[in-house]
């Protein structure tokens, strides 16, 4: 595998259905980040973590948990979802550290969630 | 506040016509990273560029190019000779810092580019 991996590609869940998002890199970066993209809106940061810390949280709602294990994955935990939560949720890595690194983010393809 | 401005939403372009995607960007640091990013229908976010705001000269990759333009904070995507598979959602993004290394990257709403057989 390389670059950035995500599984499942879809899922479908019921609003009381607790499911997880994974994501995996293989680009040896130290930070990773969770996205989220509703039609017809710009992308919006959830989640970073850098060197496996959460730096970032944008005011998410709780009914998301991120978890990094390690510098190589990234889960999205969810719980009681709502119907408005239906997005493409991506995942993407980066190297943080580095002088004169170009710290541009690569991204997964996306898990295409939808909410009944 | 940082700001990513893409006035476009669609754009249609004839194959093998080259076609300019508008950006710009509102932010008082004088250290940025701007980034174009395509996005195909399977939805994979692709890196395609990158411009550092102390570049002194354009970046191009390929047949893609950035016309950075500073003082109108401006960072137009040029496709040259556009191809069937370039029609796809394409993004700006600007981040601060040297290499774009600050902060979080802020995205525009995108420009959806059809192109024409």
């Amino acid at each position: 595998e390389t670059g950035v991996t995500q599984t499942p590609r879809h899922l479908v869940m019921g609003m009381t259905n607790k499911k997880s998002l994974k994501c995996e890199q293989h680009l040896g970066h130290n930070a990773m980040y969770w996205y989220k993209q509703s039609a017809k809106k710009p992308l919006e940061l959830m989640f970073v973590y850098s060197l496996e810390e959460r730096v970032e949280n944008n005011s998410v709602p709780s009914r998301f948990s991120p978890e990094c294990p390690n510098s190589s994955h990234l889960f999205l935990h969810l719980h009681t979802l709502q119907p408005e939560d239906s997005a493409l949720y991506l995942c993407a890595s980066s190297q943080e550290i580095g002088a004169g690194v170009v710290h541009e983010q690569f991204f997964g393809p996306g898990t295409r969630l939808t909410v009944l | 506040a940082q700001k990513i401005t893409q006035t476009q939403p669609g754009m249609f372009v004839q194959e093998k016509e080259a076609v300019t995607l508008d950006c710009t960007y509102d932010t008082s640091d004088q250290s940025y990273g701007l980034f174009w990013y395509k996005q195909p229908s399977s939805g994979e976010m692709i890196f395609l560029i990158y411009q550092g705001s102390y570049d002194e000269q354009n970046a191009t990759e390929g047949r893609y190019s950035l016309n950075f333009q500073k003082a109108r904070k401006s960072a137009n995507l040029v496709i040259s000779a556009s191809q069937l598979g370039d029609s796809a959602m394409y993004f700006c993004a600007m981040r601060e810092g040297y290499g774009g290394s600050q902060g979080n990257l802020i995205f525009g709403k995108g420009t959806k580019l059809s192109v024409k057989p």
